[in-house]
């Protein structure tokens, strides 16, 4: 079975300030990961994902995460954060040869001024 | 730009009435899904269909059922909603199932059953 588990449901951070979203994996096999944002009443947008090769990756908007397999961890980060960053994260993977999509249960971002 | 649609943004229906949600895209993309997602759960798959008149159940299936006549078209259907099944359904496509390919998501359609 493959499972998810995104270990922070809520993470309040200050603008300009750092953020990490930390993602937790489990799998038999081989894995493609993600990160979607959603923001408000919108649907996901793919973020970044990892498929091979280096495993630190870089998405849209500043953000970057790094593949740990000795760890099965996905952590998302970005080293400054935007009060347009406010919305809910969600990593997911996907079995190499399968087609389903495994998500997370989200974490919610909130950016203070 | 692929563009996943949904019919309705917000509905509201009462408990037994039949419900039907519409998802079009336009890339001409092979897969659809139909996802629920609710607080705390993250996205669940009801089903999805890769290719015209072809399904596969998901996680959650029971409650639902689908319809593909066409290929830019898939269609969640409600045979008798409940107070149970409000939530958030959110529509996928993506092109192949071979490899990695994105899924590209419609902004989603919030369902309140009374």
């Amino acid at each position: 079975a493959q499972s998810v588990t995104q270990l922070d449901s809520q993470v309040p951070v200050f603008e300009e300030a750092p953020v990490e979203l930390r993602c937790n994996y489990s799998s038999s096999v081989s894995v493609y990961l993600f990160w979607y944002v959603q923001y408000p009443n919108q649907g996901l947008q793919l973020l970044l994902k990892y498929l091979s090769g280096s495993t630190l990756v870089k998405g849209i908007n500043g953000f970057e995460a790094e593949f740990n397999k000795s760890q099965t961890s996905f952590h998302l980060r970005k080293p400054s954060v935007h009060i347009s960053d406010t919305a809910e994260y969600f990593c997911a993977l996907q079995g190499k040869g399968g087609f389903k999509t495994i998500f997370g249960a989200g974490t919610r971002l909130f950016v203070k001024a | 730009d692929v563009k996943v649609t949904q019919s309705s943004r917000y509905l509201v229906k009462r408990t037994g009435e039949k419900v039907f949600l519409e998802c079009v895209q336009d890339m001409d993309h092979e897969n659809m899904f139909w996802y629920r997602q609710d607080p705390g759960l993250g996205l669940r798959l009801i089903y999805f269909s890769y290719d015209v008149k072809m399904k596969e159940k998901g996680d959650i299936p029971e409650g639902y059922s689908v319809s593909r006549e066409k290929k830019e078209r898939f269609s969640l259907i409600l045979e008798s909603a409940s107070t149970n099944q409000t939530s958030m359904y959110l529509c996928a496509s993506t092109r192949s199932l071979d490899t990695y390919n994105e899924q590209f998501f419609g902004p989603g359609t919030r369902l309140t059953v009374l």
